[in-house]
């Protein structure tokens, strides 16, 4: 069973806060970890993708980072805003044809 | 480039009917994905195709079929609607490799009562 687990499922925080997430995975047979950022009644957009132990990636005030070793990946949000509102989802990867994703941890940014 | 276009947007359905979910890409990508998503559960994988002409099964393919005749096209066809089929579905495509980013669709989101 390929479990890929998101916590929290749901956080809240004020504008101006700092926050992050964690994506758990197995760690044997790693390929890839995705991160996407999914606004409601849109499609979801890849935000990072990391391929190596130890992979740092960052985008604006977004950045991520991944261990697979232990089989994890935060996402971190530098001062948070309102449009930063929507659901992070990863997805772990074993080989090229297979992608299984989180349940998705949904961020609510309170002006 | 209108990347991945899905049709229709909503769909309701009765039990035992059946219906195709259109999706086509303009990006020349190889990898193409039918995906579900159910509350509070993550993406899932029903089918995917690795080119024209070849199509693999997922995680959740039972009542599901799909088809790629066409580089751009990857139909998704339910044969006997049943309740457990309501979702929302989402189409995908990527070049494939390491690396391979993908690119959704607006989803269809389909009822079956």
């Amino acid at each position: 069973i390929l479990n890929v687990e998101q916590s929290p499922q749901s956080l809240h925080v004020q504008e101006g806060d700092s926050t992050n997430f964690t994506c758990s995975f197995p760690s044997s047979n790693f390929y890839a970890l995705h991160w996407y950022r999914w606004e409601t009644a849109k499609s979801p957009e890849a935000l990072f993708v990391m391929t190596l132990n130890g992979d740092e990636k960052k985008k604006g005030r977004i950045s991520a980072t991944l261990n697979t070793k232990e089989g994890y990946s935060y996402l971190y949000i530098k001062g948070s805003q309102p449009e930063d509102s929507a659901t992070y989802l990863c997805a772990y990867r074993r080989n090229n044809n297979d992608m299984r994703f989180g349940a998705g941890t949904r961020l609510t940014v309170k002006p | 480039n209108a990347g991945v276009t899905q049709t229709p947007k909503f769909r309701i359905l009765k039990i035992g009917q059946s219906m195709t979910l259109q999706c086509a890409q303009d990006m020349n990508h190889n990898y193409m994905y039918w995906y579900r998503q159910d509350p509070g559960m993550g993406l899932k994988l029903i089918y995917y195709s690795v080119g024209a002409g070849i199509t693999d099964k997922g995680e959740v393919p039972n009542g599901y079929n799909v088809s790629r005749s066409t580089t751009e096209d990857f139909p998704l066809r339910l044969e006997l609607a049943a309740p457990s089929q309501t979702s929302v579905y989402f189409c995908a495509s990527s070049y494939g490799g390491q690396k391979n980013i993908q690119y959704f669709g607006a989803g269809t989101r389909l009822s079956v009562l």
